[in-house]
């Protein structure tokens, strides 16, 4: 595997239920991004991560929880979620955070929330 | 506040030209990102700007005025596998990526 993946690429959940996406990076990067795309909308960064510490949180609500258990390693943990919350899940990594290196995507997960 | 302008779509021939253009109002500048992103697929790099001018990449060019707050990515010789969303981010002061909300590039025989 090369470059960055992640499962599942589709989801449909209900209110209620409980799941989680994963995004692994085989670049050897050491910042890794969650975002959230919305049809017609700009890329909206949810959470960063950086040598494994999280350094951002975009005021995102309690109901995504991130986990990032080493540097190629991230997970959205997804409880209670809204309809609204229906979007492309992008996972994304670089080199270093705050610099001006490229961001590296996967293909995203496609949520579904009924 | 921060603000990232290009237009929602456009429609262009094979074998033609097309110029899609990015307006930005950031705190700061330290960079200008293109990438191209098919449908139901990553978004993938094309191009990077710090200074003013052309950056050429094969049929893909893309130019900065920082003075103007304005790039574009010029596409040439069109080809059908080009139809994509194309994303402008700006890098701001704080190192953040500002994003665009994407233009969608339709391509016709």
């Amino acid at each position: 595997e090369t470059g960055v993946t992640q499962t599942p690429r589709h989801l449909v959940m209900g209110m209620t239920n409980k799941k989680s996406l994963k995004c692994e990076q085989h670049l050897g990067h050491n910042a890794m991004y969650w975002y959230k795309q919305s049809a017609k909308k700009p890329l909206e960064l949810m959470f960063v991560y950086n040598f494994k510490e999280q350094t951002e949180n975009n005021s995102v609500p309690s109901r995504f929880s991130p986990e990032c258990p080493n540097s190629s390693h991230l997970f959205l943990h997804l409880h209670t979620l809204q309809p609204e919350d229906s979007a492309l899940y992008l996972c994304a990594s670089s080199q270093d955070y705050g610099s001006t290196d490229t961001q590296y995507f996967g293909p995203g997960t496609r949520l579904t929330v009924l | 506040g921060q603000n990232i302008d290009q237009p929602t779509e456009m429609t262009a021939t094979e074998g033609a030209i097309v110029q899609i253009n990015c307006t930005y109002q950031t705190s700061g500048f330290n960079g200008l990102f293109w990438y191209q992103q098919h449908a139901g697929e990553a978004p993938t790099f094309l191009s990077y700007n710090v200074l003013d001018g052309l950056e050429e990449k094969g049929r893909f060019s893309s130019f900065l005025s920082r003075s103007k707050g304005y790039s574009y990515l010029l596409l040439k010789e069109l080809q059908m596998k080009d139809s994509a969303s194309y994303l402008c981010a700006v890098r701001d002061s704080n190192d953040q990526l500002i994003w665009g909300a994407g233009t969608k590039l339709i391509i016709k025989p």
